[in-house]
């Protein structure tokens, strides 16, 4: 069966640093998306893209957060400068269109020091 | 998005039915309900959803109130894997919510052998 991976697993990180999540969404998905959950809270939507733009994106996604699409394979969340409150899981999730089931990937566990 | 309402912990025995509720009573015409759920910090598993009728799949079954104000998700033979937080969320895909899932606290369900 199809599924979203995520790389890495983990992630450790000083703060000030950028770090890059990387996703490969399932393979015939057009519309891809990243969530995160703090330790303890609940899973908080990040962003939504499709077509190489971003169709909407919460709060928490301010500028230091951006999101890309390198490849026909990948897709990639960065944060440019890492605070420490960017402490979480980030998943990535992505579905055929916007009217089918979102799948979620495994998560990659970032800390920032 | 509506609103849902879930308790927030439940209890079931191994091999019997689990029954989670959910109350979604702002519910309007053009949302479905989802299920997904969480185990430990794992990628939310995506895990039925339906808009009026009843569905089931070979995970659970979806009852859904004819007036749509609330529904129940129902796994016919709870196993101890089952263990895990479920989250019901009433998303209007599709339409300017461009895919996005908003997360409540969720029910944890513990199956005790």
């Amino acid at each position: 069966e199809p599924e979203v991976t995520q790389t890495p697993s983990h992630q450790v990180t000083q703060m000030g640093q950028e770090v890059i999540l990387r996703c490969v969404p399932i393979s015939n998905h057009l519309y891809f998306y990243w969530y995160r959950q703090i330790l303890g809270q609940k899973v908080e939507f990040l962003v939504s893209f499709y077509n190489n733009e971003i169709s909407e994106k919460s709060e928490i996604f301010d500028d230091q957060f951006s999101v890309e699409r390198p490849d026909g394979s990948n897709f990639t969340l960065k944060i440019r400068s890492t605070k420490l409150e960017d402490s979480a899981m980030y998943f990535c999730a992505s579905s055929a269109s916007l009217l089918e089931t979102q799948y979620f990937g495994p998560g990659t566990r970032l800390l920032v020091l | 998005d509506a609103k849902t309402t879930q308790p927030p912990s439940m209890d079931c025995a191994e091999g019997r039915a689990a029954n989670l509720p959910c109350n979604h009573s702002t519910i309007s015409g053009n949302e479905y309900v989802y299920w997904y759920r969480q185990i430990h910090s794992q990628g939310p598993q995506y895990i039925i959803h339906g808009l009026k009728n009843n569905e089931t799949n070979e995970m659970a079954s979806l009852i859904i109130t004819e007036d749509r104000k609330s529904s129940t998700l129902i796994l016919p033979h709870a196993t101890l894997r089952d263990t895990a937080v479920y989250y019901c969320i009433v998303s209007a895909l599709g339409g300017t919510s461009y895919g996005k899932l908003t997360f409540g606290q969720g029910t944890i369900l513990t199956v005790h052998p």
